[in-house]
């Protein structure tokens, strides 16, 4: 049974950066057509895509964070993480990873973790 | 303002459908698969269609989808008041050069 759980600060102070992981059970992350990904929903507002992960290392990032934004692997432990920098107060959301199962056509998200609020105040 | 363009709300009583609409263009749903989630308030997304009308496991098939040309609907027949919920549509993007997925900006519906 897959299961994906956040992990990380629940308040960051602005300009920080804000640092999650999502550890991953029931599956390997290096698993060919299984992509990982991090979702995040601001109160009140809907979901917005921020970066996603290939098993092989390959990055996709949302162009309006790509320049506070880095996702990374740690198949040691069978996680992976989300960094983004210089916060405000716009980044205050509930954030959750994701898998995705991608092919050479079609992607689709298929599992999700409950999410983690994160506020960014001082 | 999100790429994907859905209606903020669709109402409609017990039992009766209600359709969602999902607006793109070539440089998404155009060219691309689209997926359908459904989101309970406090709750993760889940799943209800994937590669424009397949239904995962356990689905019922009261939940549908279709797209044609660069718009994507989300159809729910018999409706009923467990199907209160927000959805979002959901696919890739090239519109900016790399491949970046978007989410439209979600349908609360409303069973009256």
């Amino acid at each position: 049974q897959l299961q994906l759980q956040e992990s990380g600060p629940g308040l960051v102070k602005p300009s920080e950066t804000l640092s999650l992981t999502c550890t991953v059970s029931g599956v390997s992350i290096n698993t060919n057509n299984f992509f990982w990904g991090w979702i995040r929903q601001p109160p009140g507002e809907g979901l917005e895509w921020i970066a996603t992960i290939y098993y092989t290392g390959t990055t996709y990032y949302n162009p309006s964070l790509r320049s506070r934004v880095s996702i990374s692997l740690d198949t040691s432990n069978n996680q992976f993480s989300l960094q983004l920098s210089s916060v405000t107060a716009a980044d205050t959301a509930v954030y959750s990873c994701a898998k995705m199962y991608g092919s050479a056509t079609t992607n689709w998200y298929d599992s999700w973790g409950p999410g983690i609020l994160v506020t960014v105040s001082s | 303002q999100s790429v994907l363009t859905q209606p903020p709300s669709v109402s409609a009583a017990p039992g009766q459908k209600v359709t969602i609409s999902c607006s793109g263009t070539s440089s998404n749903i155009g060219n691309n698969y689209v997926s359908w989630y459904q989101q309970f308030p406090g709750t993760a997304p889940k799943l209800l269609i994937y590669d424009n009308y397949k239904r995962p496991s356990g689905i019922p098939d009261r939940f549908s989808g279709s797209k044609s040309g660069t718009s994507a609907t989300l159809g729910i027949t018999g409706l009923q008041t467990g199907d209160e919920a927000d959805y979002y549509c959901g696919t890739w993007d090239t519109s900016l050069g790399d491949w970046s997925w978007v989410f439209g900006g979600g349908t609360k519906v409303t069973v009256l």
